[in-house]
């Protein structure tokens, strides 16, 4: 699977769009990129894939960039209940088990 | 809206006993995990199951772990003799299979080895 990164910590406004990016630029052709979050120790919750079209759901959007190298996860108006750790993972869709490998993610804070 | 389900949620146990953790996945998925997350560390894989095996497991998932589908509808992970390094949150999860690829996981348990 590609290794991705992300910057450790991010605040944001409460309101406001909070933006999440994550570089992963050996991903390869089948693999799609998805997106989990994880509230303070509670198991962690699907929120959004793609695999090189933008994608929106009732939860977040997220942007790919052309070359697949990079993408940014968008919480249109963030909430309190928004801050958690944001992980991005790249992963080949349907293969095998299928298990995923969680980085250290993204800590967002949201604030008041 | 179906829910992964998990029991305990908290367990505390003494160093060299048995632990069961138990899991109610969602009833039509296919596919069903177990990771587990160190206080402070990542969430790490231990175990895939699919059609009463086990189809994959991690270097963590060693001779004192095993899972059981018993019943059709309980996934369960067994420690056999648990060390104080076996103290965290473990998660189930579950995912439909036929090429959806997103997980579903439980609250967790938290075990506590003394």
């Amino acid at each position: 699977d590609a290794k991705t990164t992300q910057p450790p910590s991010m605040d944001c406004a409460e309101g406001r769009a909070a933006n999440l990016p994550c570089n992963h630029s050996t991903i390869s052709g089948n693999e799609y990129v998805y997106w989990y979050r994880q509230i303070h120790s509670q198991g962690p919750q699907y929120i959004i894939h793609g695999l090189k079209n933008n994608e929106t759901n009732e939860m977040a959007s997220l942007i790919i960039t052309e070359d697949r190298k990079s993408s940014t996860l968008i919480l249109p108006h963030a909430t309190l209940r928004d801050t958690a750790v944001y992980y991005c993972i790249v992963r080949v869709r349907g293969a095998g088990s299928y298990q995923l490998t969680f980085g250290k993610g993204t800590k967002l804070s949201v604030i008041p | 809206e179906p829910e992964v389900t998990q029991t305990p949620s908290h367990q505390v146990t003494q160093m060299g006993q048995e632990v069961i953790l138990r899991c109610v996945p969602i009833s039509n998925h296919l596919y069903f995990y177990w990771y587990r997350q160190i206080l402070g560390q990542k969430v790490e894989f231990l175990v895939s199951f699919y059609n009463n095996e086990i189809s994959e497991k991690s270097e963590i998932f060693d001779d004192q772990f095993s899972v059981e589908r018993p019943d059709g509808s309980n996934f369960t992970l067994k420690i056999r003799s648990t060390k104080l390094e076996d103290s965290a949150m473990y998660f189930c999860a579950s995912r439909l299979g036929q090429g959806g690829g997103e997980l579903f996981f439980g609250e967790g348990s938290r075990l506590t080895v003394l």
